[in-house]
């Protein structure tokens, strides 16, 4: 089974400041690798697929990078309404799927 | 517009089962593959299973492997769970989600629906 890991567990910051969240998986992905957003009481949302790709309706300021076994999801300019908590999700040599335990992106 | 509304959940004992259904809308539901995730109170999202959009493919996580089922009828737009031999550690919401062709994430997510077991 391939484990994610996201780090940091916790990441504070203020509004318009820029954010870099980490996955790494236990051996490489290649580029099946998704971001999720999640806000409390409501579903997953899907911001990056492949690793690299906004999904539909998704600002430019998320992006992500990276292929193997690290990947990066960056904020560019944090707006209030992004602090939430962040998965990142694969779906390589699978089943299983797996997704890394989180990263909660709160305001400084 | 896409919608996935899940329903089926509530409180059992140990041991009982349940079973789950994922009503879709505004997408051709017989031309994707669909996935069931948990979400424990409190904690992360965890993968439950998957079947192909015709259904004659299923997959599992080893923690419910044996115990749950999925399946569909594409006939209805609907995705089913079937959990038996439920357990404590089962306890968490349950979303449907919809995949998206020859990429990795789930474009469209359910409300989820919360089943709790408990004595």
């Amino acid at each position: 089974e391939i484990v994610l890991t996201q780090s940091p567990a916790t990441l504070s910051l203020s509004p318009g400041e820029r954010a870099t969240l980490s996955c790494r998986a236990s051996q490489s992905v290649s580029s099946y690798l998704a971001w999720y957003q999640q806000k409390p009481g409501q579903a997953p949302r899907l911001l990056i697929y492949d690793a690299s790709n906004r999904a539909t309706g998704i600002p430019a300021r998320f992006s992500g990078s990276g292929s193997g076994t690290d990947f990066t999801l960056t904020v560019s300019s944090l707006e209030p309404e992004d602090f939430a908590v962040y998965y990142c999700q694969h779906r390589s040599n699978w089943p299983p799927i797996t997704f890394g335990q989180g990263t909660r992106l709160e305001i400084k | 517009e896409v919608q996935l509304v899940e329903s089926g959940g509530g409180l059992v004992q140990p041991g009982a089962s349940l079973r789950l259904s994922c009503a879709a809308s505004g997408f051709t539901f017989s031309t994707y593959a669909m996935s069931w995730v948990r979400q424990a109170p409190g904690k992360g999202l965890e993968w439950v299973s998957a079947i192909s959009s015709s259904g004659s493919s299923t997959y599992y996580a080893d923690s419910v492997k044996g115990r749950f089922s999925i399946s569909r009828d594409n006939s209805k737009n609907t995705l089913y769970l079937q959990m038996n031999s439920l357990r404590a550690e089962d306890t968490a919401v349950y979303y449907c989600a919809k995949d998206i062709i020859g990429v990795t994430g789930n474009d469209y997510w359910g409300q989820g629906t919360l089943v709790t077991v408990s004595s």
